[in-house]
């Protein structure tokens, strides 16, 4: 069956980078979209952005911009997701998810989540 | 950005409870509206997509309606399973964007 399994919890200083791994398995890695959202502690879910597993095109919200980097690796059906310039509001729990359609559906399977907590 | 607003935040219910979940798009969004359903520690779970769809699995007690910017989520006789919060997401237009939630409680 589908599965998305993510890299473990990280601390992390303030300025410092994040990389987070998502592996996904038991379907065509190729042939669905991942997305990526996150959750602050006590709050609602965002959507960060979007990558094409096999051309690797993405599409992120502005939010993020010039600090989200996501890639994709198919030899190991891998898509990681790089978060720069840290602060403390960065802190959260970050989900891969896979989009069910083709880039333009809702997210069907999930990522178990990676706490990533920023403190210096 | 498209803004998505649930009503109410909480609700409180009891087992056997016929219970609705509003979402309001600040635009239409035709009908590219899913639901989830999230509980404490967990990822969320999908329930329904194209505001009406049931996702395989998803007990048939669970059912959405609405197109254009008013949607709802039904559930026609609470178990205890289903307390937990619940979240309405656009995915017409990015960035794609979620409702502030729903928290289900047992009255």
């Amino acid at each position: 069956q589908v599965h998305l399994v993510q890299s473990g919890a990280e601390v992390k200083k303030p300025g410092a980078s994040v990389n987070i791994s998502c592996k996904a398995s038991g379907y065509t890695f190729s042939s669905y979209y991942i997305h990526w959202v996150r959750q602050a502690p006590g709050q609602g879910l965002e959507w960060m952005g979007i990558i094409n597993p096999s051309g690797g095109d993405t599409s992120h919200a502005q939010n993020f911009q010039g600090r989200v980097t996501m890639t994709t690796d198919t030899s190991t059906s891998t898509v990681y997701m790089e978060l720069s310039s840290l602060r403390s509001e960065d802190t959260a729990v970050y989900y891969c998810a896979r989009d069910r359609g083709w880039g333009g559906s809702a997210f069907d399977y999930w990522g178990q989540g990676t706490l990533v907590t920023v403190s210096s | 950005d498209i803004q998505m607003t649930q009503s109410p935040s909480t609700l409180s219910a009891s087992v056997g409870d016929r219970v609705t979940i509003t979402c309001r798009a600040s635009q239409s969004i035709r009908s590219w509206l899913a639901w989830y359903q999230q509980k404490p520690g967990k990822a969320p779970k999908l329930l329904i997509y194209k505001a009406s769809s049931l996702e395989s699995g998803v007990p048939s007690r669970f059912s959405g309606s609405g197109s254009g910017a008013d949607f709802t989520l039904s559930i026609s006789s609470l178990q205890p399973d289903d307390f937990a919060t619940y979240y309405c997401q656009q995915y017409d237009t990015y960035p794609y964007t979620f409702g502030q939630g729903t928290k289900l409680e047992i009255k």
